[in-house]
């Protein structure tokens, strides 16, 4: 079944720790996404990639970085691990440039910073 | 500023409708999209407005007035699986997705 798939679902991190968290679609959309949602709040951008080869920055990027070598991966990486960094992360995906088409998403990834 | 509002939690009834509202004020508008989510899950796609007026899926309908910033998502027939949050995205001009905070909605039996 196509789709986006998350890993690790669920990771917790000591502090000063380097995470990161993989994201595969097989549905060759050209632009991923990844959010993080905390409670009594909106999902947030972090990073973004429009195509294979270029990403740029969300609403929220301090402390975090992407790459985009291919189009099916986009891993997301926590250089050193702070406790607000607790979160759910999302990734999504999209078949259009930038956000002008329907999301989908990944099954997400809990991850508690110590 | 960018702002989406939407309630925080609503309860209804099996069988019943319900509204779930949002209004917005962002920097131009590029079309708004609701999501549901149900715990612990991602969200999935519901409906896409882009034109005023309302469009019909089935049990779920979405409406849009841009003049009012304004939007609602319609559920009939509520069944317990309908038991989610629903989220209000707005796609602003420089086509960036803004997020409400979600709306969590209880049915009761």
């Amino acid at each position: 079944i196509a789709g986006i798939t998350q890993a690790p679902t669920s990771q917790i991190l000591a502090a000063g720790r380097r995470m990161t968290l993989r994201c595969t679609q097989d549905m060759r959309h050209n632009a991923m996404y990844w959010y993080r949602q905390d409670l009594g709040l909106g999902l947030r951008l972090i990073h973004y990639s429009n195509t294979a080869g270029t990403t740029g920055k969300g609403e929220v990027p301090d402390g975090y970085s992407v790459s985009r070598a291919n189009t099916d991966d986009f891993p997301l990486t926590l250089a050193s691990a702070v406790p607000s960094q607790t979160s759910v992360y999302f990734c999504a995906s999209s078949s259009g440039q930038g956000d002008t088409g329907e999301l989908f998403f990944g099954e997400g990834s809990r991850l508690t910073v110590l | 500023g960018q702002n989406i509002d939407q309630p925080t939690e609503m309860t209804a009834t099996e069988g019943a409708i319900v509204q779930i509202n949002c209004t917005y004020q962002t920097s131009g508008f590029n079309g708004l999209f609701w999501y549901q989510q149900h715990a612990g899950e991602a969200p999935t796609f519901l409906s896409y407005n882009v034109l005023d007026g309302l469009e019909e899926k089935g049990r779920f309908s979405s409406f849009l007035s841009r003049s009012k910033g304004y939007s609602y998502l319609l559920l009939k027939e509520l069944q317990m699986k309908d038991s989610a949050s629903y989220l209000c995205a707005v796609l602003e001009s420089n086509y960036q997705l803004i997020w409400g905070a979600g709306t969590k909605l209880i049915i009761k039996p």
